[in-house]
């Protein structure tokens, strides 16, 4: 089985701090973890993965997410908040030779001016 | 590129009518294709995937049911509409070469 944890409904930031969103996750084997983010009524937009080799990856929109593999974490991060950052976030992980993500239940995060 | 196409956008259905959506992938071949429910703006569900055409798995036992009959087309449908069925549907695509998979912008169904 695989599971994702997403453990803060939801995270609040000024604009211009930096922002971390949190995720663990449990998978046989080894992961394939994913962030997306997800506007009002709309369909969830790819960020990053990481499948191997460097543990900070660099995705879309300046945001970036380190994967730790003893703490089997992968949070999302971005140096400098935006108010156009809010939205709602998940994190996803896909276990070796699984077919389908797991998502977690997703941290909306609120960018106050 | 590859663009994924999920329609109707929303949907307004009463209790017992039948539902039909339907989500087509342009760009690419014999992808894998999912749907998922989202409930309450939350949490993603995988309700079905399809490795190929005419091959559907059933994640969760529920009122509805899906079909590949074409190799980049695939409907989710139901015969009668209950008022839990109502939620945001999303399609979703991937191909085996990359684990990432890629979404429609979803479609809303309310059963009244």
């Amino acid at each position: 089985a695989q599971s994702v944890a997403q453990p803060e409904d939801q995270v609040n930031v000024a604009e211009g701090n930096p922002l971390t969103v949190k995720c663990t996750y449990s998978v046989s084997g080894n992961p394939y973890l994913f962030w997306y983010v997800q506007y009002p009524n709309r369909g969830l937009q790819f960020l990053l993965k990481y499948i191997t080799g460097d543990n900070l990856v660099k995705g879309s929109y300046g945001f970036e997410a380190e994967f730790n593999k003893s703490q089997t974490s992968f949070h999302l991060k971005k140096p400098s908040a935006l108010v156009s950052d809010s939205a709602l976030y998940f994190c996803a992980v896909k276990g070796t030779g699984r077919r389908a993500l797991t998502f977690g239940s997703g941290t909306r995060l609120q960018v106050q001016p | 590129s590859q663009t994924i196409h999920q329609w109707p956008a929303t949907l307004v259905q009463p209790v017992g009518s039948p539902l039909s959506l339907e989500c087509t992938v342009e760009g690419t071949s014999n992808p894998n294709l999912y749907w998922y429910r989202q409930a309450a703006g939350r949490g993603l569900q995988l309700l079905f995937y399809s490795v190929g055409i005419g091959q559907i798995s059933s994640e969760v036992p529920q009122n509805l049911s899906a079909s590949r009959p074409q190799d980049r087309q695939f409907i989710l449908s139901s015969k009668k509409l209950l008022l839990s069925d109502s939620g945001f549907y999303l399609c979703a695509w991937s191909i085996n070469l990359n684990p990432e998979a890629f979404f429609g912008q979803g479609t809303r169904l309310t059963v009244v």
